[in-house]
């Protein structure tokens, strides 16, 4: 079954803590995305990675790192630096050799992180 | 700068009526448009897009550029296209980074 698996699902986090969230794809996607998702606000990009062992920061990246060592995997890092890090996170990925271009993104069910 | 505009948190109608979900956007070069759907307890997933002149699930949307405005539209709304609805766009080459507006909840009611 192909696709975006994001894990954990739920978790709770003391302030002060990092926590890492994780996203794996079998697609054989070259690009990769994080997203933050909260109410009113949309979905506002926070890193992405165009291939392995490269990434580059979108609109909120403070307080977040990423890793790209493999081509199917992409963690979030959510350091204690990132003020309110409470949200529902999106990972994402495509590839430019689908059938409907380089844009059209296929995402994870997520990860809901709240700060305790 | 690129930028995306929903500016409706909430659009409720009744079952069978039309529907427009209202979106702008501001961009410099030629963007490539989107929708994306969110049904309930599902992931996020694409609608339709401008380049591909379709209807999907009886929507429509098509590209204005001279209003710079990318709207959804459906004759007659069904209970199951109640979600939330994101308008994106992307450059057109490559890999871009996709933008998303702030999104529009439907609410169909019977």
């Amino acid at each position: 079954d192909g696709g975006i698996t994001q894990s954990p699902k739920y978790l709770f986090r003391k302030e002060g803590q990092n926590v890492t969230l994780s996203c794996e794809q079998n697609l054989n996607h070259d690009a990769m995305y994080w997203y933050r998702q909260d109410p009113g606000q949309g979905l506002r990009l926070i890193y992405y990675s165009h291939i392995v062992n490269d990434f580059q920061k979108g609109d909120i990246a403070e307080g977040y790192s990423v890793s790209r060592e493999k081509k199917e995997s992409f963690p979030l890092t959510v350091t204690s630096a990132q003020k309110n890090p409470t949200a529902f996170y999106l990972c994402a990925s495509t590839t430019p050799r689908g059938p409907l271009g380089a844009n059209v993104l296929t995402f994870g069910a997520g990860s809901r992180l709240t700060v305790l | 700068a690129q930028r995306v505009t929903q500016p409706e948190k909430l659009l409720s109608v009744f079952k069978g009526a039309p529907v427009e979900l209202k979106c702008n956007y501001s961009y410099s070069g030629s963007p490539e448009l989107f929708w994306y759907v969110q049904y309930s307890r599902q992931r996020l997933q694409l609608l339709l897009r401008h380049i591909s002149r379709e209807s999907i699930k009886g929507f429509t949307a098509d590209l204005n550029k001279g209003e710079t405005s990318f709207h959804l539209k459906k004759p007659f709304a069904q209970e199951e296209d109640s979600a939330m609805y994101y308008c994106a766009l992307s450059g057109n080459t490559g890999f871009q980074k996709l933008v998303f507006g702030t999104g529009t909840r439907l609410l169909v009611s019977p």
